[in-house]
């Protein structure tokens, strides 16, 4: 996939460090958020959701967290990973399926 | 499960010509969307279908796009005639259902228009 390259916002952390990538998003009446992940080449991977009625999700490694009050969205990744390099999207919806897809964020994670 | 399928992955044309991306869903799945991703505008719907009936096409650029899904195992991305500024990256993605945001995306169909 073509990701926005030397546009795109840069993290950089060190391999075991926690990772917390951030979003806002601008659309009062989405009530479904959702982080995705895209390697190199690849298409985005969804990771994790969370609805409106929520302010916190975990999965495995990975917690979103939403605050409304704000419109900010954020996905922390636990022990960061060489593997979890990639560039992050946070996407938002009114309504399920139709999503629109924020800018993206480059992780680097450094050995 | 071999996924979304796109072809062709890379594509190189000259302006003026038509363009034709295909797409295979994940078997099942009942649900197809096309995405286009620029550096300028990152990632874009450009429309989606449910049962084969085009739902939203309110992304697509103009009247040189159409797509097309004869049945539920392949839809089409047609541009006709293309220009440069189509270059880009075209993604297929499908789900089941509708009350999901969890879109399994193919590996994307690179198309660069001189």
């Amino acid at each position: 996939g073509e990701n926005v390259g030397l546009h795109l916002p840069t993290l950089s952390v060190q391999e075991g460090d926690n990772s917390i990538i951030n979003c806002a998003y601008s659309n009062s009446a989405s009530d479904y958020f959702i982080w995705y992940k895209q390697e190199s080449g690849k298409g985005p991977q969804f990771i994790i959701d969370i609805r409106s009625n929520m302010d916190k999700r975990q999965g495995q490694r990975v917690t979103v967290l939403l605050n409304k009050t704000v419109k900010h969205l954020s996905l922390q990744i636990a022990a960061t990973q060489p593997g979890d390099s990639a560039v992050y999207f946070c996407a938002e919806s009114p309504r399920y399926s139709k999503l629109t897809f924020g800018t993206g964020t480059r992780l680097q994670v450094t050995l | 499960d071999a996924g979304v399928i796109q072809s062709p992955r890379h594509e190189v044309t000259e302006m003026g010509q038509e363009v034709t991306l295909r797409c295979k869903p994940i078997s099942g799945h009942n649900s197809l969307f096309w995405y286009r991703q620029t550096m300028m505008r990152g990632l874009e719907l450009l429309i989606y279908f449910n049962n084969n009936v085009p739902i939203d096409d309110s992304g697509m650029p103009e009247d040189r796009f159409s797509a097309k899904m004869p049945n539920a195992s392949f839809s089409t991305l047609k541009i006709q005639p293309s220009e440069p500024r189509d270059s880009a990256v075209y993604f297929c993605a499908s789900i089941v259902g509708t009350n999901t945001g969890e879109l399994f995306f193919g590996e994307g169909s690179r198309l660069t228009v001189l």
